[in-house]
């Protein structure tokens, strides 16, 4: 089955610094990475996701690259604000089988 | 209602007693999931129902966890004779298409926090 690592498991940034996250995975057929942000006592929000067919995905503050030949793909939140302080969890699939999360990389941004 | 919910959102179960814990998807969404995240973990796949149908149980733990979706709506998560290991969040999800289908975006519910003593 599909496994995913994630990296960092904490990652503390000062407000307007960038903060990236880095998934592996190992699945070749895997085609759609989504990425999870979870609040405390909340469920995971998809935030952002890419599938296989394009190497990059931006949507305002927060971008989404993959590389299928690495089997690697990264979360980039740019200009990061206290609200971004959450738990990360990065995400991958085939489709036919279910989502296969990371460990999840804590994020706290200090003003 | 708007997005996926759960209930209750909490509960404290002695060992050994059963809870049940309801998902309400979203309405119209043919994928219904239950995935358990222990403290400080990832969210880890339960149970898969398309429609009324459970096409994939093999993430549940023991034969102590059952799930039933019979109407093809709302389901629920079952655990009889609880452990304390069975202790987590038990977060229910749901998606528009089939598991399978290109772009299936998954939405998660807030989650049952289960604490059993």
């Amino acid at each position: 089955g599909e496994n995913v690592e994630q990296h960092p498991s904490t990652l503390s940034v000062q407000e307007g610094d960038s903060a990236v996250i880095k998934c592996t995975y190992s699945d070749s057929a895997s085609n759609y990475f989504p990425w999870y942000k979870q609040e405390l006592g909340k469920g995971p929000q998809l935030i952002i996701d890419i599938r296989s067919n394009v190497g990059e995905k931006k949507d305002q503050r927060i971008a989404v690259t993959l590389n299928k030949t690495a089997k690697h793909f990264s979360l980039h939140i740019t200009e990061t604000q206290p609200e971004d302080s959450a738990v990360y969890f990065c995400a991958a699939t085939s489709g036919y089988s279910t989502l296969t999360f990371g460990k999840g990389t804590m994020l706290l941004v200090s003003p | 209602g708007a997005g996926v919910s759960q209930s209750p959102r909490y509960k404290v179960a002695k060992r050994g007693q059963d809870v049940a814990l309801r998902c309400d998807p979203i309405s119209g969404h043919v994928s219904l999931f239950w995935y358990q995240q222990a403290l400080g973990q990832g969210p880890e796949f339960l149970t898969y129902f398309q429609n009324e149908a459970q096409l994939d149980k093999s993430g549940l733990p023991s034969d102590r966890f059952f799930a039933e979706r019979p109407e093809g709506s709302v389901s629920t998560l079952k655990i009889q004779r609880t452990q304390q290991e069975d202790s987590a969040v038990y977060l229910c999800a749901s998606s528009l298409q089939r598991r399978g289908f290109s772009g299936n975006t998954i939405y998660f519910g807030e989650g049952s926090w289960l604490t059993v003593v």
